[in-house]
């Protein structure tokens, strides 16, 4: 089962920020979070991943509370290419690595 | 974009017929991966290898095999396709699974068992 918990579905405006948040309550010491997304059609596009400090790149960035229970991706200015599903994932750095998919929150940018 | 090549794209086969999808990567790296991905649900993970001849089972497995002859080809192959097996199937390759280093995921090949 996948270990995070993501709201379905979201909306948000075209050149608006979009704060896609993600529960993670269980999440051990060495575990990873990883965001993804996946646009109609095409395979899933790595975004961002943190361990335990906020990170930012070109795409986004992912603030991380401090009890690591969970994150925020956030697109700084969104647009209408950012709809799409976007995956939160926990990822063990002891096991077998395995990446747990749940559903993911659909986001819709609104002109 | 990270230099992966699913093939086919997309195909329509018949119950119980063998079925082979090809991943072909040009990164070098040493994992790579094969999921599907239903309706409604995030990817599944079927099989992996950590390298040339070296595989592992995912977590559904069953009625897939796969094989790894060289570093940059990755089989997936329906022995006997069900129904069950029509689904998008995603290839993934990273370069090192002891790390941090992301998958990166082919376009797919949407494969239909009728």
């Amino acid at each position: 089962d996948a270990k995070t918990t993501q709201p379905p579905s979201m909306d948000c405006a075209e050149g608006r920020a979009a704060n896609l948040p993600c529960n993670h309550s269980t999440i051990s010491g060495n575990e990873y979070v990883y965001w993804y997304r996946q646009i109609h059609s095409q395979g899933p596009q790595y975004i961002i991943h943190g361990l335990k400090n906020n990170e930012t790149n070109e795409m986004a960035s992912l603030i991380i509370t401090e009890d690591r229970k969970s994150s925020t991706l956030i697109l700084p200015h969104a647009t209408l290419r950012d709809t799409a599903v976007y995956y939160c994932i926990v990822r063990s750095m002891d096991s077998n690595y395995q990446l747990i998919w749940g559903a993911g929150t659909k986001l819709i940018i609104k002109p | 974009d990270a230099g992966i090549t699913q093939s086919p794209r997309h195909k329509v086969t018949e119950t119980g017929t063998p079925v082979t999808l090809r991943c072909h990567q040009t990164e070098n790296h040493r994992y790579m991966y094969w999921y599907r991905q239903d309706p409604g649900h995030g990817l599944r993970l079927i099989h992996y290898s950590y390298g040339v001849k070296d595989t592992d089972k995912g977590e559904v497995s069953d009625g897939y095999s796969v094989s790894r002859s060289k570093t940059e080809d990755f089989l997936l192959t329906l022995e006997s396709a069900t129904s069950s097996q029509t689904s998008v199937y995603f290839c993934a390759i990273s370069p090192r699974e002891q790390g941090v280093q992301p998958q990166h995921f082919g376009d797919g090949t949407r494969l239909s068992i009728l």
